[in-house]
């Protein structure tokens, strides 16, 4: 089935310490995307890239990180300089097209920071 | 700057009744404005889209309409059922955004048996 892995679920970290989600998609699609999602809120656009090795930041990207180094992966580590970590974290891929860009989404990555 | 944004937060239903969630917007420039649906723990999922040339469109059991002159969209769902209870989120996108999406905060949807 083609779709959008991300892993692992639930991850506990302590202060201090640097944490990678990764995410995986097999749907060829070309551009990747990392939201965050507080409770009660919407999605706010940390990172995102429309082609292998390049990325752009989104209205949140202060305290993370990105690579894009294959088209089918797009890991987001989250530092020690991101002041609020814990949230719900969404990875979503999409075509680049003219038309509506619609977003494909994995199942969430929840970070609790200890 | 950009916004999108929900009128009310939480929307509770009777089962079997029609449900309206709206939504406002700034940008003019849209190209496109699409719902999205997200179930407890899990991440959002494309419902329906419309483009900004459009008034109305409709799918299963729902239907979208557009209302440019006041920049305000909703999302209709038919004979409402207790798998519908979710959040709802609608987000504009397009080539003006540079591909990227912009997402309101969300309404929660209750499904009364």
């Amino acid at each position: 089935d083609g779709g959008i892995t991300q892993s692992p679920k639930y991850l506990f970290r302590k202060e201090g310490q640097n944490v990678t989600l990764s995410c995986e998609q097999n749907l060829n699609h070309d551009a990747m995307y990392w939201y965050r999602q507080d409770p009660g809120q919407g999605l706010r656009l940390i990172y995102y890239s429309q082609i292998v090795n390049d990325f752009q930041k989104g209205d949140i990207a202060e305290g993370y990180s990105v690579s894009r180094e294959k088209k089918e992966s797009f890991p987001l580590t989250v530092t020690s300089a991101q002041k609020n970590p814990t949230a719900f974290y969404l990875c979503a891929s999409s075509t680049i097209s003219s038309g509506a860009n619609v977003l494909t989404f994995g199942a969430g990555s929840r970070l609790t920071v200890l | 700057g950009e916004s999108v944004g929900l009128h009310l937060p939480t929307l509770s239903v009777q089962e079997g009744d029609n449900s309206i969630i709206n939504c406002a917007y700034s940008n003019s420039a849209s190209d496109y404005f699409i719902w999205y649906k997200q179930e407890s723990g899990k991440g959002p999922q494309f419902i329906i889209d419309i483009r900004s040339n459009m008034d109305k469109r409709q799918g299963q059991r729902v239907t979208v309409l557009l209302n440019k002159t006041v920049k305000h969209l909703s999302l209709q769902i038919a004979a409402t059922q207790p798998g519908d209870s979710a959040v709802y989120f609608c987000a504009e996108s397009g080539k003006t955004n540079a591909g990227k999406s912009t997402f309101g905060d969300g309404t929660t949807l209750t499904v009364k048996p």
